[in-house]
């Protein structure tokens, strides 16, 4: 079976520019997550959807960051403007439940100059 | 927020030695889980404990919910080279809390 699936896996951007990281859940799963992942502050929650809703968007950095969720099968992560700050990997995952085993994507990593 | 310790902070050992981790937190949880993440890839679950005092085997990997429901213990035996990643616990507080540690970061060394 497919598991999540993250596109791009790299992207290198400039300040400014718009940035749009896309992900497939694992087909069945009522939830999928966003994470951010940095050396500095490790795993963070951005976002959450269930049944496509976003239920918790409390880990959003700001305002220049979006997610959105259109049908059970994709989900984007939209950054605009990007900043160097922005830098990351980019995770996403999807579950059958709220938390707990959550199955993630290869993540992308973003770098933005 | 609550927040996850987790010690120690990066290990380097000898192939064939036993690993032993832990998690802790000044939360309760109703949940610990532990993932493995190798570099380049997303994290994967190892174990899953729903109930404190719980042993959980998978394969050469034990973990353990501790009784206090605030702290979590993962155990490797005999390593080898491909058990080299970062492990993560987590925390899920019926849904309400949900939180990584930052990882302990395992080498070994051949």
């Amino acid at each position: 079976d497919a598991g999540v699936i993250q596109s791009p896996r790299h992207e290198v951007t400039e300040m400014g520019q718009e940035v749009t990281l896309r992900c497939k859940p694992i087909s069945g799963h009522d939830y999928l997550f966003w994470y951010r992942q940095t050396m500095m502050r490790g795993l963070e929650l951005l976002i959450y959807f269930n049944n496509n809703v976003p239920i918790d968007d409390s880990g959003m950095p700001e305002d220049r960051f979006s997610a959105k969720m259109p049908n059970a099968s994709f989900s984007t992560l939209k950054i605009q403007p990007s900043e160097p700050r922005d830098s990351a990997v980019y995770f996403c995952a999807s579950s059958d439940r709220a938390f707990g085993e959550l199955f993630f994507g290869e993540g992308s990593r973003l770098t933005v100059l | 927020g609550q927040q996850l310790n987790q010690s120690p902070q990066s290990m380097f050992i000898q192939e064939g030695e036993d690993v032993s981790m832990n998690c802790t937190s000044s939360s309760i949880f109703n949940t610990w889980l532990w993932y493995k993440q190798d570099p380049g890839e997303g994290p994967v679950l190892l174990i899953a404990l729903y109930k404190a005092g719980e042993l959980t085997s998978n394969g050469r990997l034990t973990a353990q919910f501790g009784i206090t429901r605030k702290d979590s213990f993962l155990n490797i035996s005999a390593s080898i080279p491909s058990d080299v990643g970062i492990y993560f616990c987590a925390g899920d507080n019926y849904g309400q809390n949900f939180v990584f540690g930052p990882g302990t970061r395992l080498s070994v060394l051949p």
